[in-house]
């Protein structure tokens, strides 16, 4: 059965400086794999997705994750941090081939220091 | 075109008492999903329907039924209401006859059980 990890629940990085989101999946087959963002009081916004065609998936707002097999990650990442990017970040995995089930990380609350 | 429409926005029971939460989609897909949002949980799955007539259960499925009767609607039903059951629900439908679909999100029910 697919799981995944977010391994840090809260992030704190000064605007303008680097944003690092890390995640981790397990799955039995190929996995497909997104992040979405949720604002205060929001609903749930697709950020990315993983497509297989790259490795590196580009996606809205600066945001980029970088899908490595060996490692089994899925790490967001964006260059520098803008005080509207202070937000909940959910890594997702699922495989659609195999059943039905989406299955969401627990989140990680990023927040942009001034 | 409304997406995905979950009813009602807001809801207060006492503890034993029962609702039914419904969920409707108008773009056609097949698969469709019951989660909830606790903070620190991120959204955890309940239930899901790969197609009309069939439902499995998700993480945390006890205390729930949920029924397909048609494509388009996946309601969800709470029978004797418990305190524990206080969170946000999100409905969610998937196109799933193309890779990588992301989910389309319905705006939430905020339940609170006294």
């Amino acid at each position: 059965a697919q799981s995944v990890t977010q391994l840090d629940s809260h992030v704190s990085v000064s605007e303008g400086t680097p944003v690092l989101l890390r995640c981790n999946y397990s799955s039995s087959y190929s996995p497909s794999l997104f992040w979405y963002v949720q604002h205060p009081n929001k609903g749930l916004q697709l950020l990315l997705k993983y497509t297989s065609a790259a490795t590196l998936v580009k996606g809205i707002n600066g945001f980029e994750a970088e899908f490595k097999k060996s490692e089994t990650s899925f790490h967001l990442t964006k260059p520098s941090a803008h005080m509207s990017d202070a937000a909940e970040y959910f890594c997702v995995v699922s495989d659609m081939s195999r059943d039905d089930k989406i299955i969401f990380g627990k989140g990680t609350r990023l927040h942009i220091l001034p | 075109n409304a997406g995905v429409t979950q009813t009602p926005k807001f809801q207060v029971l006492k503890t034993g008492q029962s609702m039914t939460l419904q969920c409707a989609q108008d773009m056609n897909h097949n698969s469709m999903y019951w989660y909830r949002q606790d903070p620190g949980m991120g959204l955890r799955l309940i239930y899901y329907s790969a197609s009309e007539g069939t439902t499995d259960k998700g993480e945390v499925p006890n205390g729930y039924n949920v029924s397909r009767l048609n494509k388009r609607e996946f309601s969800l039903r709470l029978e004797s209401a418990a305190p524990s059951q206080t969170s946000v629900y999100f409905c969610a439908s998937i196109n799933d006859r193309v890779y990588n679909s992301p989910l389309h999100f319905g705006n939430g029910t905020r339940l609170t059980v006294t």
